[in-house]
């Protein structure tokens, strides 16, 4: 167990709709970051957040957006949803940025 | 540049055989190279990690052997186990920066 949990584990909505993953990160850790897994695709980054506000973006498309709240948690919204956003969504953090990230279990979007 | 490249893209080892998996990367900024392992329907999780300031880092059955004037790095698993069968990411990243993955290497080990 990683300290970092993810909601909800799975998801299934149709296109057209808006959906919002939460992560928490490990107590302490101030560096929230988003990845995306789809089926033979590695690791895609698409955003980092740290103590609230946003440090790093990577290949995160414009209906996509994330944001970290006071309590440090984090939620990445996707919106207008395509059947090719149906992917893995991880979340990682650290206590600041660059070292060890730790991953949480994932949450698994299936869009129909 | 800020890609790191990592290959094969799929390996088959004998149980007890040796498995590599190798990477490169071109920005010499990166100062840090952990290996993660992703078994299926679970999150990556961190397996070893290495600094340029050493050529060779073990632990138990992982090493990671390090080439810097080739800007390049590998893992190796000694005396592979069918549990060892994942998927596993090499990585790249410089202090306070994102970490940069490869794009992963699905391990198969016979029994």
């Amino acid at each position: 167990d990683s300290g970092v949990t993810q909601t909800p584990k799975h998801l299934i909505t149709a296109t057209g709709q808006r959906v919002t993953l939460r992560c928490s990160p490990r107590s302490g850790d101030l560096s929230v970051y988003w990845y995306q897994q789809s089926l033979d695709q590695g690791l895609q980054f698409l955003i980092q957040y740290y103590n609230g506000e946003e440090r790093a973006k990577g290949n995160i498309l414009e209906r996509f957006s994330a944001q970290q709240f006071p309590d440090l948690h984090s939620e990445l919204n996707l919106s207008s949803l395509e059947l090719g956003d149906s992917a893995l969504y991880f979340c990682a953090s650290t206590p600041g940025g660059g070292e060890t990230q730790y991953f949480g279990p994932g949450t698994r979007l299936l869009v129909l | 540049q800020q890609q790191v490249k990592q290959s094969p893209q799929s390996l088959i080892v004998q149980k007890g055989g040796i498995s590599i998996i190798n990477c490169a990367y071109e920005n010499t900024a990166f100062d840090y190279f952990p290996w993660y392992q992703q078994f299926p329907g679970k999150g990556p999780a961190l397996l070893i990690a290495i600094r340029p300031d050493v050529s060779e880092k073990k632990e138990g059955r992982f090493t990671i052997s390090f080439n810097k004037s080739a800007k390049q790095f590998s893992l190796h698993i000694m005396d592979s186990q069918p549990g060892d069968s994942a998927t596993y990411f090499c990585a790249a990243s410089m202090q306070d920066d994102k970490i940069i993955f490869g794009k992963g290497t699905r391990l198969h080990i016979l029994p």
